[in-house]
């Protein structure tokens, strides 16, 4: 079966550093996406990874280990609007994304 | 209309009923999709079109329909609505299924079947 795992919940202070993980065991490898989704609204598209390696945007970074299965979100200088869900989202050999179910991020002054 | 519209916003409906959801865009996409999403799961496809005129099923097809008869809207209908239908419906579009095509989502319709 296909399978995409993310930590259910974290907790960071402003200002700091937070590292959100991401494992998937799917069928075929097409990309892997992260989504932020605040509570009541729709995902929006942060990052997208196909090669090994990091992609830096911002505050924002994602990284991708195709031969290992796995991806980080990176969040620097945190504040307290970055408080929302973060989504993994693995694009399978049909071209479907297998959503993992996001880890919840918490904020703290 | 910019982006991805949804309606209804919210929605109580009747086990048995038939209901439809509807979603417009106006990017011109050539692919849309319809989630669901349920505490403590992940979205999980119902059914996708990868372009006008052409439908697929997602991951739980049961008890759900769509249509595609133009590029802009992609209405799912549930034709006899369960209570395990409860859920908050998200549609979304992209210009195409593959390459570095994000998904950009409507503003979702939470649904209830009592």
């Amino acid at each position: 079966g296909q399978n995409i795992d993310q930590p259910t919940e974290m907790t960071a202070t402003e200002g700091a550093i937070v590292q959100i993980n991401c494992t998937y065991q799917t069928s075929g490898f097409n990309g892997l996406f992260w989504y932020q989704q605040h509570a009541g609204e729709a995902p929006t598209f942060l990052s997208y990874n196909v090669l090994d390696g990091l992609e830096e945007k911002g505050r924002f970074s994602s990284f991708l280990s195709w031969s290992k299965g796995y991806s980080y979100l990176l969040l620097k200088e945190l504040q307290m609007k970055d408080s929302a869900s973060y989504l993994c989202a693995v694009r399978d050999s049909n071209y479907q994304l297998i959503w993992g179910a996001g880890t919840k991020l918490i904020i703290k002054p | 209309i910019a982006g991805i519209t949804q309606a209804p916003t919210s929605q109580i409906l009747a086990a048995g009923r038939r209901m439809t959801l509807r979603c417009t865009q106006d990017m011109r996409h050539n692919a849309m999709y319809w989630y669901r999403q349920d505490l403590g799961l992940g979205l999980r496809l119902i059914h996708y079109s990868n372009t006008a005129g052409t439908t697929g099923k997602g991951e739980v097809p049961d008890g759900y329909s769509v249509s595609r008869a133009n590029t802009d809207d992609f209405p799912l209908t549930l034709a006899s609505a369960v209570p395990s239908q409860t859920s908050v419906y998200f549609c979304a579009s992209s210009d195409s299924l593959a390459g570095y095509n994000e998904q950009f989502f409507g503003p979702g319709t939470r649904l209830t079947v009592l």
